[in-house]
């Protein structure tokens, strides 16, 4: 059974700082990696989406790599805002579409 | 958000009672999908449906019930088997090899 472990639980950054969000996964058997927000009592947004076949995603300030053969996801965020407070969520695709979630990083980026 | 509507936005339910929790798309997604979310902790997959008039049990499918008659809709009931159904419940929608997108949440509380 896949599962999919996020580290750390809970960071908070003053604002500017560059960070790294850990994820890993047990079964490298995997469609896809993908990177969802969520703020406070709200669905979830996607931010990256890396395939299989990929190494890393970039959008903005946000890049994300996957290291499928070691089970493993880094979210970098640069230049951190207070905006970027949220909670990050890692999840991998198997079959059926199905996603397993971790259970985040509630990141907090201080003025 | 965007095409995916649900509602209502928080529900009370009392014991031995059963609920029907409403998602609907605008987006022509074939794959529809709820999921349940604990205090601090990760999305779990209830029911998934990738067709009209077919549905497949997801890791925490007891206590409830699907239908999905209709493309656009695919209401979850809480039944009264569940015996912790207090929660945060997410609908989301997909297509092919695309994210997943996310409804903004129904908040289920037990009185």
């Amino acid at each position: 059974k896949q599962e999919v472990t996020q580290i750390p639980a809970a960071l908070s950054v003053p604002e500017g700082e560059n960070l790294v969000l850990n994820c890993s996964f047990t079964d490298s058997a995997i469609y896809n990696l993908q990177w969802f927000r969520q703020d406070p009592g709200k669905g979830l947004t996607s931010l990256l989406l890396i395939q299989s076949s990929q190494r890393e995603q970039t959008s903005g300030r946000l890049n994300a790599s996957l290291d499928k053969s070691s089970g493993r996801s880094t979210l970098y965020i640069a230049a951190s805002q207070p905006g970027d407070s949220a909670t990050y969520l890692c999840a991998v695709e198997t079959s059926g579409s199905r996603l397993t979630f971790g259970e985040g990083t509630q990141l907090t980026v201080n003025p | 958000d965007g095409g995916i509507t649900q509602s209502p936005k928080y529900l009370f339910r009392k014991e031995g009672q059963n609920v029907t929790l409403s998602c609907e798309q605008n987006l022509n997604h074939d794959a529809m999908y709820w999921y349940r979310q604990d205090p601090g902790q990760g999305l779990r997959l209830i029911y998934y449906s990738q067709i009209v008039n077919d549905f497949q049990k997801g890791d925490i499918a007891e206590g409830y019930s699907v239908s999905r008659e209709k493309k656009e809709s695919f209401p979850l009931t809480v039944t009264s088997a569940q015996k912790n159904p207090t929660a945060f419940y997410l609908c989301a929608t997909g297509q092919g090899t695309d994210t997943q997108y996310f409804g903004p949440g129904t908040r289920l509380t037990v009185l």
